[in-house]
């Protein structure tokens, strides 16, 4: 089993959609988690953190459950600029650990 | 410059040759790590520096891959005796500490075995 499992996709929507992307982890002694996102041939780059009280930044509301062990992000009102790879990311010991990715395809 | 550079952008190799890829992670971050990506496919974890130190080397393929890290800076990641499957994008992050601070990243080397 894959220590951060994430759905491919691709998601492809409409601008204005909103869309959610899930996240599931294995290891119950994760410790911080994040959304990443990775433009085509680009490195990835901090989308934001996630709190188990959720957080949101502007139209991106992530959200953490411990108990299940599940991470998800909303994006709302969805732009062309918004397509891209998603990644999941926990750490542990100081390790970060990636999800496989979540690929999203917003079209006019 | 105040980000993370990795050198060469880019590296063409003939198969069976040694090759050593470099990271300059950003200044005071203690924390740095190598992943592999191939097209179309996720981040690989290769190794894990806190320091001088390596407490994870867990994601190394095989043997003929070493990574050192000297005066707690600059990090070199080298391949022995290259193989095509050894082809990817391989990048470098760094970040404060290893508690879980935001990790930014270089923008890789890109690697051809041919």
């Amino acid at each position: 089993r894959k220590e951060v499992e994430q759905d491919p996709g691709p998601f492809n929507v409409p601008e204005g959609a909103t869309v959610a992307f899930n996240c599931t982890y294995s290891n119950s002694a994760s410790q911080s988690f994040f959304w990443y996102r990775q433009d085509c041939r680009k490195e990835p780059k901090l989308l934001m953190s996630v709190y188990s009280s959720g957080n949101e930044d502007g139209r991106f509301t992530a959200q953490l459950n411990r108990a299940s062990q599940y991470i998800s992000l909303l994006i709302r009102d969805s732009k062309l600029s918004d397509s891209a790879t998603y990644l999941c990311v926990v750490t542990y010991t100081g390790k970060l650990i990636f999800g496989q990715g979540t690929t999203l395809q917003v079209k006019p | 410059g105040a980000g993370v550079s990795q050198s060469p952008s880019n590296k063409v190799t003939e198969k069976g040759k040694d090759v050593e890829l470099r990271c300059d992670p950003i200044s005071g971050h203690t924390a740095l790590y190598w992943y592999r990506q191939s097209l179309g496919q996720g981040l690989e974890f290769l190794i894990y520096f806190q320091g001088n130190s390596a407490p994870d080397k867990s994601g190394l393929p095989s043997d003929r891959f070493s990574a050192e890290r000297t005066g707690g800076s600059v990090s070199t990641l080298t391949i022995q005796r290259t193989q095509q499957e050894d082809s990817a994008v391989y990048l470098c992050a760094s970040s404060l500490d290893g508690s879980g601070a935001q990790a930014f990243f270089g923008q890789g080397t890109r690697l051809t075995v041919v």
